[in-house]
């Protein structure tokens, strides 16, 4: 049975640090994997979408690796700034049925 | 483009009371809906998988009969809370997705329920 994981689960950081958030699965049979952002009591927002054969992914200040053999994702967010705060989620797709597993997040504070 | 509309965005109704939540893919043909719920501080929870035209495949744990999904079109699904209590209050998200290349979810906004 699949488990994500994700540490760490809280993380806070003055404005301008370069930082990494990991996410870790046990099974290396994915379709793929995809990081999200989630703001108090708002919806996801999807950041970046990693597919099996893909080794990262960019966008902007947001760089996302993915080693499926060692079962890890980074999601690498250069020059934070305050309005990077949020829970960060990632989740992998195992299969057709297209069902996401997820990880229980990690809620990042970037301090002014 | 792939953009997933919920409505409504927030929804306070009474014990005892249904209420609906509607799920729309607007630029694409969703094939496939999930229903998410979450509680505060926790991730999501998967409740059900709907495949247009299909009866809903329900995750152990969630009572099919008190929350009735209808996927009746490729481009909208519905979640009904049937007999509405207290402890149904939570954020509901649905995802949609045409099970073809990126095979990403695109998820809609989420819809606040809270039952009084």
């Amino acid at each position: 049975k699949q488990e994500v994981t994700q540490i760490p689960a809280a993380l806070s950081v003055p404005e301008g640090e370069n930082l990494v958030l990991n996410c870790s699965f046990t099974d290396s049979a994915i379709y793929n994997l995809q990081w999200f952002r989630q703001d108090p009591g708002k919806g996801l927002t999807s950041l970046l979408l990693i597919q099996s054969s893909q080794r990262e992914q960019t966008s902007g200040r947001l760089n996302a690796s993915l080693d499926k053999s060692s079962g890890r994702s980074t999601l690498y967010i250069a020059a934070s700034q305050p309005g990077d705060s949020a829970t960060y989620l990632c989740a992998v797709n195992m299969d057709s049925n297209y069902q996401l597993i997820w990880g229980a997040g990690t809620k990042l504070i970037i301090k002014p | 483009g792939a953009v997933v509309s919920q409505h409504p965005s927030r929804v306070i109704c009474k014990s005892g009371t249904s209420v609906k939540i509607e799920c729309r893919s607007l630029d694409f043909q969703a094939t496939t809906m999930f229903w998410y719920r979450q509680f505060p501080k926790q991730s999501l929870m998967l409740m059900a998988t709907s495949n247009e035209g299909s009866k809903a495949t329900y995750e152990q744990g969630v009572e099919k009969d008190k929350f009735l999904i209808n996927h009746a079109s490729l481009t909208l699904s519905t979640l009904t809370v049937t007999s509405a209590h207290p402890e149904d209050s939570s954020f509901y998200i649905c995802s949609a997705t045409n099970r073809g290349w990126p095979y990403e979810q695109y998820f809609g906004p989420g819809t606040r329920l809270t039952v009084t």
